[in-house]
């Protein structure tokens, strides 16, 4: 597609329900990002995966949050037993290839309440 | 560790006036720098990136940012603003080694008439 596409756009959560975030990245890119945005913040680091491979989940905050590419194309993050500190806007984003100096492409990100 | 701080939390300016959006960044290797806009609702934009080269860089929108490795800073600056450009603006950071950007925690511009 034209730009990275996430799914929902907007998602309320009861505290300990499961969710699944869906994004499709621009077609062809190879490096997919995972962030967290918090109101008021800047997008901090989640994950990241280059293909189907996941190379850096470091900034995943607990073994709640979960985050699959399987195919190298599109990706699902999911959090388990939501908890109301994961309220957040998640912003998938992409890159054409691994190179830094590359653009990265943000999505318009998912809105997650948890109440 | 990468880290960038934006000083100014909220920078409010009038219509035409210029503008200036400070970032400094810690690092002490060679690093990539870039500027990002969020307009309400929306996903991040990007704005200008310095690689290397010039230290003067242009943007889209009339934007320009300048790397000054001395103080470690990429400050944006535009020469007069508008009113669409009332929006967040994130400054980031790439660093050899770590995968991805590490941002700022914004600047919230505020254009009015």
């Amino acid at each position: 597609g034209a730009g990275v596409s996430q799914s929902p756009r907007y998602k309320v959560a009861k505290r300990g329900q499961d969710v699944a975030l869906r994004c499709d990245p621009i077609s062809g890119h190879v490096s997919l990002f995972w962030y967290q945005q918090a109101l008021g913040q800047g997008p901090e680091f989640l994950t990241y995966f280059q293909n189907e491979a996941q190379l850096d989940k470091s900034g995943l905050p607990s073994d709640r949050f979960f985050a699959e590419r399987p195919e190298g194309s599109v990706s699902t993050l999911k959090i388990q037993r939501t908890q109301q500190e994961d309220s957040a806007v998640y912003l998938c984003a992409s890159r054409r290839t691994e190179d830094r100096e590359d653009t990265i492409y943000f999505g318009e990100g998912s809105w997650l309440t948890v109440v | 560790a990468q880290s960038v701080t934006q000083l100014d939390s909220q920078v409010p300016v009038f219509e035409e006036a210029p503008v200036e959006l400070r970032c400094n960044y810690s690092s002490s290797v060679s690093v990539y720098l870039f500027w990002y806009v969020q307009y309400p609702n929306q996903g991040l934009q990007l704005l200008l990136k310095y690689l290397s080269g010039s230290t003067l860089v242009k943007g889209i929108n009339g934007f320009e940012a300048e790397f000054n490795k001395s103080q470690t800073s990429f400050h944006l600056r535009k020469p007069s603003v508008h009113i669409s450009d009332t929006a967040e603006y994130f400054c980031a950071v790439s660093e050899p080694g770590y995968s991805t950007l590490t941002f700022g925690k914004g600047t919230m511009l505020l254009v009015s008439p």
